[in-house]
């Protein structure tokens, strides 16, 4: 069974409205989450590193205030991209790494189009 | 900074035949680790072998092995009789050690396996 869930998958919505989107680690805690983002048929770039219960690290370039990240527990993080464009639209995916094996787990993704 | 290099943008193998992925990849770490992952059209992220810079032998996971070559920097996935389930997009990684004990993924450009029957 899945290890990481991540919720919505999929998610409309219009222009200026906030989206969040959950990643919840189901099988052991996590004290690190990372957000990626990815365009069509692209990479996977890293927006940021997730860590509970303290401030996200973002990467460079990445909008701390347009991607807000919460890690309010050992299990879920959140990404909310607040006042959302068309720019916006892409594929967020979650990864959780379990330290203790090494073994990176990641999310189903969410696939925002915003219009 | 970590950068990873994959220069095949697509490939097309013919179903059966063995087919080889490059990545190429750059660090100041001493300790680092190379991840291949399949993507296929639905997004997930499927997990496919990984390699430990200081691991003497090649990894290997049933029809996947990788080709790792430390002085040359590079890791390239060897996928052995293909089969038309192996098309996707396919992408090297490598990992950076947090002080956390996290591990933090450096994607390459992937490649996009078409396999013809």
């Amino acid at each position: 069974g899945a290890v990481v869930s991540q919720h919505p998958s999929r998610v409309i919505c219009k222009s200026g409205t906030s989206v969040k989107i959950e990643c919840r680690s189901l099988d052991f805690q996590a004290t690190t989450m990372f957000w990626y983002r990815q365009f069509p048929k692209k990479s996977l770039m890293l927006m940021a590193t997730s860590n509970e219960g303290s401030k996200a690290t973002y990467e460079q370039g990445v909008e701390k205030d347009k991607f807000l990240i919460n890690h309010a527990s050992l299990t879920l993080s959140t990404l909310t991209v607040t006042s959302a464009h068309p720019e916006d639209s892409s594929f967020y995916i979650c990864s959780v790494d379990r330290a203790a094996t090494g073994e990176l787990f990641f999310g189903e993704g969410s696939r925002l189009t915003v219009l | 900074a970590q950068k990873i290099t994959q220069t095949q943008p697509g490939m097309f193998v013919q179903e059966k035949e063995a087919v080889t992925l490059d990545c190429t990849y750059d660090t100041s770490d001493q300790s680092y680790g190379l991840f291949w992952y399949k993507q296929p059209s639905s997004g997930e992220m499927i997990f496919l072998i990984y390699q430990g810079s200081y691991d003497e032998q090649n990894a290997t996971e049933g029809r996947y092995s990788l080709n790792f070559q430390k002085a040359r920097k590079s890791a390239n996935l060897v996928i052995s009789a293909s089969q038309l389930g192996d098309s996707a997009m396919y992408f090297c990684a490598i990992a950076r050690l947090l002080i956390q004990g996290a591990q933090k993924l450096v994607f390459g450009q992937g490649t996009r396996l078409t396999i013809n029957p």
